[in-house]
């Protein structure tokens, strides 16, 4: 199985300013399309997970522009440009490569 | 749009089944792919298999192989997945999920994520 790893666990972040999250995947995800198969997902507390990115930079449908993400191969970013208090969660990553799809630990972001 | 809303809380005791259902509306249902997705309390995501209707193939996690089997109706748009010999390890939220994607029956690799999630389904396994 990929084992996917996230950092840090825990992030307090100040409204307006950037937040930076980290995902590492043991294998490659890169797919012979040519797309890295890594998702981001954030759960919100209380609600079930919801797709912010796929295909490690496409941001899913109402996701606002201040979610940007990169990457390639086995490491992966995604990064809040001017955070809000509405994004405050548990952000995952997930590899979409095989199955079983597999999710980093998650990282926590609440407001300083 | 699509929503899937499954059924209520259960209680279970140790070495029982437990059955959940999801109920997809708004979309084609045989072109969904869906998949189980768990969550232990204050713990991360674990997927736990899927099940492409259109073909009727599904495949599970080696981790629940041979306890997990999840089949779908088309006939009323529903998926379930039903998971036995449950330990209080199995005391989880468990998510249905769409997928976009055609791995089932499509070798190009399209992958449109996990859209559209389920609200949960609360099991606890206590004796």
């Amino acid at each position: 199985d990929i084992v996917m790893t996230q950092s840090p666990l825990s992030l307090p972040v100040t409204p307006g300013k950037p937040a930076s999250i980290s995902c590492r995947s043991s294998q490659s995800l890169l797919h012979r399309n040519g797309h890295n198969h890594l998702d981001w997902y954030l759960q919100k507390p209380g609600q079930s997970p919801k797709l912010l990115i796929y295909l490690n930079s496409y941001r899913a449908s109402g996701v606002p522009d201040r979610f940007v993400a990169s990457g390639s191969g086995t490491d992966f970013t995604l990064k809040i440009s001017r955070v809000e208090a509405e994004d405050v969660g548990v952000y995952y990553c997930m590899q979409a490569l095989q199955t079983p799809f597999t999710f980093g630990p998650g990282t926590k972001v609440d407001i300083k | 749009q699509v929503q899937l809303v499954q059924s209520g809380a259960e209680v279970k005791k140790p070495g029982s089944s437990v059955k959940v259902s999801c109920k997809a509306s708004g979309g084609i249902f045989s072109n969904f792919v869906i998949s189980w997705v768990r969550q232990a309390p204050g713990q991360g995501l674990e997927w736990m298999g899927g099940i492409s209707p259109m073909v009727d193939i599904a495949n599970y996690a080696q981790k629940f192989q041979g306890r997990v089997t999840i089949t779908a109706d088309k006939s009323t748009s529903t998926a379930y997945m039903e998971l036995s010999s449950l330990t209080s390890e199995d005391t989880a939220v468990y998510f249905c999920v769409r997928e976009l994607s055609g791995r089932y029956y499509d070798s190009s690799g399209y992958w449109g994520g996990m859209d559209v999630w389920g609200q949960g389904t609360t099991v606890t396994v206590s004796s």
